[in-house]
């Protein structure tokens, strides 16, 4: 059972708009919302945070949105670059457990047309 | 960035064959752990560990066993690969009390024939 998911396998948009990249989660101990980058060929690296008592974090062109209510977490990118064309993961941990492990998403590939 | 080295990057072995994968840490990290990267699925958690020695199973820990002998070094081991085990493997690490954030190595992508 995915208590992370991100629905959407791919998503294209063009240069200069903007990007939206979706994530719902099932788990309501997650308190702690991250979003990763990935190259092909490389590792995940962090991009943006948010804790379950905010609802917005921007940086930068970058911003992310959390629903609590709807269990669901949004990634606004604007205006999006072809250098932002990745997998994004969008990845939750929980409160109650002492590893600080991430639990993730399955990634949606996003390709920026010049 | 957080300097985590993982050995070998590439490996092709067959069925049945033992396999170590090593992760090298150097921020005096606490907290390591491998994860598997597969289509469709994302990451997921195989093993974790909180300290030196101390150790325990993520999600998909069956077929897989862990050591942590030194803060900086964590070992994957696949006693006897199969197939099944194909993936590309990621190992991370994490510091203090309240960082939420993993810094992962860049990957070891194994081949099980």
């Amino acid at each position: 059972d995915q208590q992370v998911k991100q629905n959407s396998p791919s998503l294209s948009v063009q240069e200069g708009r903007i990007s939206i990249l979706n994530c719902d989660y099932t788990n309501s101990m997650f308190d702690y919302f991250l979003w990763y980058k990935k190259y092909p060929a490389e590792g995940p690296t962090f991009l943006i945070s948010i804790s379950s008592i905010k609802d917005k974090n921007e940086d930068g062109r970058f911003t992310v949105f959390l629903n609590k209510s709807a269990k669901h977490l949004s990634l606004h990118i604007v205006p999006s670059q072809p250098g932002d064309s990745a997998v994004y993961f969008c990845a939750a941990r929980a409160w109650d457990t002492g590893r600080r492990a991430l639990t993730f998403g399955s990634g949606t590939r996003l390709q920026v047309q010049p | 960035d957080a300097g985590i080295t993982q050995s070998p990057r590439h490996k092709v072995t067959e069925t049945g064959t033992p396999v170590t994968l090593r992760c090298h840490q150097t921020e005096n990290h606490r907290y390591m752990y491998w994860y598997r990267q597969d289509p469709g699925h994302g990451l997921r958690l195989i093993h974790y560990s909180y300290g030196v020695k101390d150790t325990d199973k993520g999600e998909v820990s069956d077929g897989y066993s862990v050591s942590r002998s030194k803060t900086e070094d964590f070992l994957l081991t696949l006693e006897s690969a199969t197939s099944s085990q194909t993936s590309v493997y990621f190992c991370a690490s994490t510091g203090g009390p309240n960082t939420g954030e993993l810094f992962f190595g860049e990957g070891s992508r194994l081949t099980v024939l």
